[in-house]
């Protein structure tokens, strides 16, 4: 089957950096996206990788790694208000269908 | 520019019902997604729209889900015979070109829909 997963919740203070994981499972490949969802709210688009290497974007960065079907994403100088839900997606089947990890929750302490 | 809307923004409604979904994307935009989302969990693809293209509808659960878009703009989901298992938000995004799951994708606010 395709599947992506993700930890399912990750704690850290302000000022911090910390890292998301992603491994999948797909038939056919295109790339890797990032998204994040604060309570309640939509999701919003972070970054997207096609190619392995990291993708650096202000405080975010995401990173693919094709060979070992991995990738994760990179916040740095958490902030109180990156508190949220963080999803990673790919797009499968002729790549209309983007499917999406069960989203690891992040928390940043004071 | 207005982002994606959806309308209503909260649904309750009684086992058996039909109920229908609206979502208005983005001006320009020629991609529209419907996604369902039930708590704490990922987001589940159900349809996509292209243009003039045949839809994707890989995604729709059972043939009581069904969605069009009329003029390559508005687009409606509709569920007949609600079961509870179906309460669920459901998010409608939109992008600009055809190029499925790669360009970024514009969420709605989505639809929280109670079965009872």
């Amino acid at each position: 089957g395709q599947s992506l997963e993700q930890p399912s919740e990750v704690t850290a203070v302000e000022g911090a950096i910390v890292q998301i994981n992603c491994t999948y499972q797909t038939s056919g490949f295109y790339g890797l996206s990032w998204y994040q969802q604060h309570d309640g709210g939509a999701p919003t688009f972070l970054s997207y990788n096609a190619l392995d290497g990291l993708e650096e974007t202000g405080r975010f960065s995401s990173f693919l790694s094709r060979s070992d079907s991995y990738g994760y994403l990179l916040l740095q100088e958490l902030q109180m208000k990156d508190s949220a839900s963080y999803f990673c997606a790919a797009p499968v089947g002729g790549y209309n269908k983007l499917i999406f990890g069960a989203g690891t929750r992040l928390a940043v302490h004071p | 520019g207005a982002g994606v809307s959806q309308s209503p923004s909260n649904k309750v409604t009684e086992k058996g019902k039909d109920v229908e979904l609206r979502c208005d994307p983005i001006s320009g935009h020629t991609a529209l997604y419907w996604y369902r989302q039930s708590l704490g969990q990922g987001l589940e693809f159900l349809i996509y729209f292209q243009g003039n293209s045949a839809p994707d509808k890989s995604g729709l659960p059972s043939d009581r889900f069904s969605a069009e878009r009329t003029g390559g703009s508005v687009s409606t989901l509709t569920i007949q015979r609600t079961q509870q298992e179906d309460s669920a938000v459901y998010l409608c995004a939109s992008s600009l070109a055809g190029t499925g799951g790669l360009n970024e994708q514009f969420f709605g606010p989505g639809t929280r829909l109670t079965v009872l």
